[in-house]
């Protein structure tokens, strides 16, 4: 059965740390791993990787996808209390249906 | 560009009622995707539409239906309401349907039932 697993399942950090968050998957025909960041309400696109290796980045955030080992961390530098929030992390395997993992919650502290 | 948009953002309602949700895609989007997030479940596919046509279907019972119509939008429904159905239920669109595409979701209908 295709699944995801996110750890640690919540953080609190104060600002300025650095977090890294953690996505393994077991997916059948895997297309591509999704990043999303959920606040209060709908979950905001972060990033997609299609290929190991290469990062991505935005800002403060990047994300790399290691395909062989079959996971992905996001990374956030320097902290802000405006980074509290739901990371998800999601996989698309065979077809269009993303499957989610738990979500890991952050907590930053002033 | 206008982002997903769901209606209505809240709904109560009772066992055994029916109800529907509508979901209005991102512009040229033509895939619609439904979710249904629980805090002891986390975020699970109900189906996709694209083109009119359901392409892809989750693990929910018959009670839940879907369809979109020639302008992209789509409407999802859900009949006999059990108290377990109660969730944030999340729409998403997606360019073409490609897999290499992101979906983008919208805030989201939080749906009640007493």
């Amino acid at each position: 059965e295709d699944k995801v697993v996110q750890s640690p399942l919540s953080l609190v950090v104060h600002e300025g740390d650095t977090v890294t968050l953690n996505c393994s998957y077991e997916v059948t025909n895997f297309r591509s791993l999704l990043w999303y960041k959920q606040e209060k309400k709908a979950p905001t696109f972060l990033f997609m990787l299609t290929s190991s290796g290469i990062e991505k980045k935005s800002g403060r955030l990047s994300s790399i996808l290691d395909k062989k080992e079959l996971f992905s961390i996001l990374n956030i530098t320097a902290t802000q209390t405006g980074d509290s929030a739901i990371y998800l992390c999601a996989v698309s395997g065979a077809t269009n249906k993303l499957i989610f993992g738990t979500g890991t919650l952050l907590a930053v502290q002033p | 560009k206008a982002g997903v948009t769901q209606t209505p953002r809240y709904l109560i309602k009772t066992r055994g009622q029916q109800v529907t949700l509508s979901c209005s895609p991102i512009s040229g989007h033509r895939s619609v995707s439904w979710y249904q997030q629980t805090p002891g479940q986390g975020l699970q596919f109900l189906f996709e539409y694209f083109s009119e046509t359901q392409r892809n279907k989750g693990n929910f019972p018959g009670r839940f239906s879907g369809r979109q119509f020639s302008n992209s939008r789509s409407e999802m429904n859900v009949s006999t309401l059990e108290l377990g159905d109660s969730a944030l239920y999340l729409c998403a669109s997606s360019l073409e349907g490609d897999r290499n595409q992101p979906q983008h979701f919208g805030d989201g209908t939080r749906l009640s039932i007493l």
